[in-house]
């Protein structure tokens, strides 16, 4: 069975800086890989995707990933953070027509 | 774009009563889910659904819960009987094969 952990909880980061959210996932096979973000109250909106090949992805937003199979991370970066960038990420991994997501990593932007 | 739309957005209900949730999936997706979320927890996956029936359940999707397409375009989760730990905002989503899902925006459901 697949699952994501992403090891930190909370992440605060001051407005124009850099921001980098870790995702390691177990997979037996080459995974789907999906950033998710959650605005307070809000659903979740797709960031950026990894199915396969280029292993750095592009997604919304400003936002980037990289798969890292040697790693088994599919980590998230944004070179320059804005305020509306505050909210809670989550990293999940696609198998099978399911999503197994992490437990998501809350991100404060402090001005 | 194409959105997944759920309704209602806050139900309550109290302990013991049925509910049921509603979702209108984009309309040229052929796979359905739902997933919840509890307070401070992570998104968890309760099913999937593909050619009118289940085509995954996770443990949480006991019998006290049900799906139907009851036609073209509504996906409804049913709670038979409500329990106070069923509180939680619960997704609906969307796809046209093993790719990127699309959510809506959720219903928050409060037991009682």
């Amino acid at each position: 069975a697949q699952s994501v952990t992403q090891p930190d909880i909370h992440i605060t980061v001051s407005e124009g800086a850099s921001l980098e959210l870790r995702c390691n996932y177990s997979y037996g096979a080459t995974p789907y890989l999906f950033w998710y973000v959650q605005s307070p109250g809000q659903g979740l909106q797709l960031l950026l995707k990894y199915f396969s090949g280029d292993t750095l992805v592009q997604g919304i937003k400003g936002f980037e990933a990289e798969f890292k199979r040697s790693q088994s991370s599919f980590n998230l970066r944004k070179p320059s953070v804005h305020w509306s960038d505050a909210a809670e990420y989550f990293c999940a991994v696609g198998a099978d027509y399911k999503l197994s997501f992490g437990a998501g990593t809350t991100v404060t932007v402090r001005a | 774009e194409p959105e997944v739309t759920q309704t209602p957005s806050h139900q309550v209900t109290q302990m013991g009563q049925e509910v049921i949730l509603r979702c209108v999936p984009i309309s040229n997706h052929l796979y359905f889910y739902w997933y919840r979320q509890i307070l401070g927890q992570k998104v968890e996956f309760l099913v999937s659904f593909y050619n009118n029936e289940i085509s995954e359940k996770s443990e949480i999707f006991d019998d006290q819960f049900s799906v139907e397409r009851p036609d073209g375009s509504n996906f409804t989760l049913k709670i038979r009987s409500t329990k106070l730990e069923d509180s939680a905002m619960y997704f609906c989503a969307s796809s046209e094969g093993a790719g990127h899902q699309h959510f809506g925006d959720g219903t928050r459901l409060s037991i009682l």
